[in-house]
């Protein structure tokens, strides 16, 4: 079946530690988004890249870093400069199509905790 | 300012009552997106309806249903004879014209009871 896998779905991290969450999609998706959730919050986006070799911050960039050598895989790594890195992280994927804005298709998440 | 508002944080209903999810949104964009999506307790987003600026016909489907209303800048969500299932984090969000964002507002959680 095509879908996004994320994994680990629970990941714990040390202080001064980097964590990298994995994304990959088989459903052939040029564009792939990161997305933190907090309780009782939207979500936000961190990173996004619309083609492969090429992304863009969003709006809390900071402490985070990715990368897209492939299509099918968006990794996110939470750096140890995110000194609140508590939270629910969500990826998606989407087609990319001019003037038009398709829907986000998102994965069942990583729940990141500090130890 | 671009902005979605759901001022309604949790609901709860008894089933098969009807349930409106309201959602409120600022842009100062013509042509826009708006969304509506499901969290259910698994954690994924479901997606259930995209609806562009220029289209405010409401839409049925099944028992749910949507409410454009471009001159209140809404974009309600009703539940028709609601469902134990149903319980879930929904979310709205708004997506500029060509953009790759989207803006969430911050959920209505809804319980549905036996």
């Amino acid at each position: 079946d095509g879908g996004i896998t994320q994994s680990p779905k629970y990941l714990f991290r040390k202080e001064g530690q980097n964590v990298t969450l994995s994304c990959e999609q088989n459903l052939n998706h040029d564009a792939m988004y990161w997305y933190r959730q907090d309780p009782g919050q939207g979500l936000r986006l961190i990173y996004y890249s619309q083609i492969v070799n090429d992304f863009q911050k969003g709006d809390i960039a900071e402490g985070y870093s990715v990368s897209r050598e492939k299509k099918e895989s968006f990794p996110l790594t939470v750096t140890s400069a995110q000194k609140n890195p508590t939270a629910f992280y969500l990826c998606a994927s989407s087609i990319r199509q001019k003037d038009s804005n398709q829907p986000q298709h998102f994965g069942d998440g990583t729940r990141l905790s500090i130890l | 300012a671009q902005k979605v508002t759901q001022a309604q944080t949790e609901i709860s209903v008894v089933e098969k009552e009807d349930v409106t999810l309201d959602c409120v949104y600022e842009t100062r964009d013509t042509t826009y997106y708006l969304f509506w999506y499901k969290q259910p307790p698994s954690g994924e987003l479901v997606f259930l309806i995209r609806r562009n600026s220029f289209d405010e016909q409401n839409e049925i489907s099944g028992r749910y249903s949507w409410n454009f209303q471009k001159s209140t800048s809404s974009f309600n969500f009703t539940i028709t004879a609601s469902q134990v299932v149903d319980s879930a984090v929904y979310f709205c969000a708004l997506s500029p014209y060509s953009s790759y964002k989207l803006i969430f507002g911050s959920g209505t959680r809804l319980l549905v009871r036996p």
